[in-house]
């Protein structure tokens, strides 16, 4: 398995401010992901980390809105840009190990007022 | 486009009964996997039992066992011996096995609720 840790673990932050996220692994592994949870939904993947090169971004989300950087293998962070109430969800960090499992990180709860 | 129904959004157990939570999914893949994962109100994603598609053999881990029905396109999740830990908003998730696009495919969720 692998063991995630996510900073901060929650936060409050005014409307149009910025707030960065930071996942740290105690493993090197393959592929890293930051997946969006909102209020009483499913998850909802924002974009692959990609270790030394842009982020693969699904549809629906965009590098302007939400940057991320993975400078090695067992770390990344996303940021959410210019935040506005619809953006309070819990933002969850995943990696995919070596074995084909996928674990997740605590997740940061995030309220913008 | 790969999809995954949970048509249960909630389900209640007796403590140290058996329940059953029910997942299907739509893909025209051979090769892929599928998951449960469970999230307690700590919001933890924790990963539960997977079950590899060329596999026949039904996956279990301890308490947990799937059935899989590959033809049927079923992958429902038996908890037995229920247990008030077992309390939890639980996913069923779908993977490609190979290809770019192999990312998780999340359900909605079941929410079960084990009454002691």
């Amino acid at each position: 398995s692998a063991v995630i840790s996510q900073k901060p673990s929650r936060d409050i932050c005014q409307r149009g401010t910025s707030l960065t996220i930071q996942c740290q692994v105690d493993s090197q592994v393959t592929m890293m992901f930051w997946y969006r949870q909102q209020p009483g939904q499913s998850l909802t993947l924002i974009a692959t980390a990609n270790q030394g090169s842009e982020a693969t971004y699904e549809s629906g989300f965009v590098i302007d809105k939400f940057p991320i950087s993975r400078p090695n293998l067992t770390f990344s962070t996303l940021t959410v840009s210019n935040m506005s109430p619809e953006d309070s969800s819990i933002y969850l960090c995943s990696v995919r190990t070596h074995y084909n499992e996928q674990f997740f990180g605590p997740g940061t709860r995030l309220t913008v007022l | 486009a790969q999809t995954v129904t949970q048509s249960q959004p909630e389900m209640s157990v007796q403590e140290a009964e058996t329940v059953t939570l029910s997942c299907t999914y739509d893909t025209s893949e051979s090769d892929y996997y599928l998951f449960w994962y469970k999230q307690p109100p700590s919001r933890q994603m924790i990963l539960v039992i997977r079950q590899e598609a060329y596999k026949q053999q039904n996956a279990t881990e301890n308490r947990f066992s799937v059935n899989f029905q590959k033809a049927a396109k079923s992958f429902s999740l038996k908890i037995s011996d229920s247990q008030l830990g077992d309390a939890a908003m639980y996913f069923c998730a779908y993977r490609r096995g190979s290809g770019s696009a192999r990312q998780l495919t999340f359900g909605s969720g079941t929410q079960l609720t084990v009454l002691p």
